[in-house]
């Protein structure tokens, strides 16, 4: 069965620190990725997502990921966060035809120190 | 950008009995709706896929006599959770697809938190 694996569940970092989230899934065809944020209290946002072309998709608020075919992954990067950014990040996976349905990961919590 | 709204954004009810969560589409139309489950500090589990005017597709597991989804309309799709029961306390979040979009992405709402005493 398809799967998304986000290995981070929590990370801590202080403002200004770069950061990477991971993001890995099963599917062996062709995908379209998406990452979300959920602040504190509010519903999910749409960071970026990639559909084809670039592998390096720029998205809102200063994130970009890259989409590694052979590694399966499409990992999330900042490359310095803000106290702002504290919020719940998710990556989801659709199938890129056949289906509409998106696969959710397990989410990772992160929290930015002022 | 796209809008969904959700009703109510929360709700308590008792034990035993019936509650229904709309899903709204406010500036386009949705031939598609999907339904999910959050639970605290877990993911989003996507319970079933609502097709307007047609039957909704349910996800492995999840029960379709226990949680009524109806698309009458390509801007609303209900979510009734019957007989609920406290494990069916949750934050419910529903997603829409425009099918007037061109990169087949979903619009998500606030959500609706339930507690069942």
């Amino acid at each position: 069965a398809q799967s998304v694996s986000q290995h981070n569940h929590h990370v801590i970092l202080s403002e200004a620190a770069s950061l990477e989230l991971g993001c890995n899934y099963s599917y062996g065809g062709t995908v379209n990725l998406f990452w979300y944020v959920q602040y504190p209290g509010q519903h999910l946002q749409l960071l970026l997502k990639y559909f084809s072309g670039d592998p390096l998709v720029k998205g809102i608020k200063g994130f970009e990921a890259e989409f590694i075919k052979s590694k399966f992954s499409f990992n999330l990067r900042k490359p310095s966060v803000q106290w702002s950014d504290t919020a719940e990040y998710f990556c989801a996976v659709k199938k890129s035809s056949g289906t509409y349905k998106y696969i959710f990961g397990t989410g990772t919590r992160l929290k930015v120190l002022a | 950008g796209a809008v969904v709204s959700q009703h109510p954004s929360w709700v308590i009810c008792k034990s035993g009995t019936s509650v229904k969560i709309e899903c709204r589409s406010l500036d386009f139309q949705a031939t598609t709706m999907f339904w999910y489950r959050q639970f605290p500090k877990q993911s989003l589990m996507l319970m079933a896929t609502s097709n307007e005017g047609s039957k909704a597709t349910y996800e492995q597991g999840v029960e379709k006599d226990k949680f009524l989804i109806n698309h009458a309309s390509l801007t609303l799709s209900t979510l009734t959770v019957t007989s609920a029961h406290p494990e069916d306390s949750s934050f419910y979040i529903c997603s829409a697809r425009d099918q007037g979009g061109t990169a087949y992405e979903q619009y998500f709402g606030p959500g609706t938190r339930l507690t069942v005493t």
